[in-house]
């Protein structure tokens, strides 16, 4: 079975520049999360998707970060324009729909803003 | 706001000693997962345990829940060099969220 897939690895920009993220879920999986990992933090949570629509977004910067889950299945998460603060490891992840699923994680990108 | 805080933040032990982290939470939870994330990877699940059970193992993984102290643990059995990472906590107290807390950075010399 193939995994959560997520492009690019690594991505470095200049401040006040924009990027964008894109992740493929498992297939079948309704529930796609974007969090945002700082180094030596934990994953936090930026938003989720069920199927294409948002079930929570109330962490995500909505002045500069966006994100979008067309068809239910792809998803590309936005930064325009991006901060030094933004640099950090944004991953994917996504499972099945209900509660007590287990959530699998693709790789992440690594985001350097200089 | 962060839900779960593992604790040690570091943990350094030898190969074949047993390793255990704890997790401690403010809210009621419907499920509380363990991942595992080396360095510069993305995480993996290890395992998930709901409210209404109290142990579960999965081969040398023993996670055990408290909801009356809103505590989990996390015990690793004779530990091997590949089990060097950072182990993480996440509680799901609301449809599928899952809050993480800041990590255990485990260490374990051959």
């Amino acid at each position: 079975e193939a995994g959560v897939a997520q492009s690019p690895r690594y991505k470095i920009i200049e401040k006040r520049q924009s990027v964008a993220f894109w992740c493929n879920p498992i297939s079948g999986h309704a529930t796609l999360y974007w969090y945002q990992q700082i180094l030596g933090q934990g994953p936090k949570l930026l938003i989720q998707f069920q199927n294409n629509g948002v079930v929570d977004d109330s962490q995500l910067p909505k002045d500069r970060f966006s994100a979008e889950r067309l068809k239910g299945v792809d998803s590309t998460l936005k930064i325009q324009p991006a901060k030094l603060e933004d640099s950090a490891v944004y991953l994917c992840a996504s499972s099945m729909q209900g509660v007590n699923t287990e959530a699998f994680f693709g790789q992440g990108t690594r985001l350097t803003v200089v | 706001s962060q839900q779960g805080e593992e604790d040690p933040q570091a943990l350094s032990i030898q190969e074949g000693e047993n390793a255990t982290m704890n997790c401690s939470y403010k809210t009621s939870i419907n499920n509380l997962q363990w991942y595992r994330q080396n360095s510069g990877r993305g995480l993996v699940h290890l395992i998930l345990i709901r409210s209404n059970e109290r142990e579960k193992h999965s081969g040398r993984l023993r996670v055990t829940l408290d909801t009356s102290k809103k505590s989990s643990s996390l015990l690793i059995t004779a530990s091997r060099a590949a089990d060097t990472a950072s182990y993480f906590c996440a509680t799901d107290a609301n449809a599928g969220k899952s809050t993480f807390g800041d990590g255990t950075t485990l260490t374990v010399k051959p």
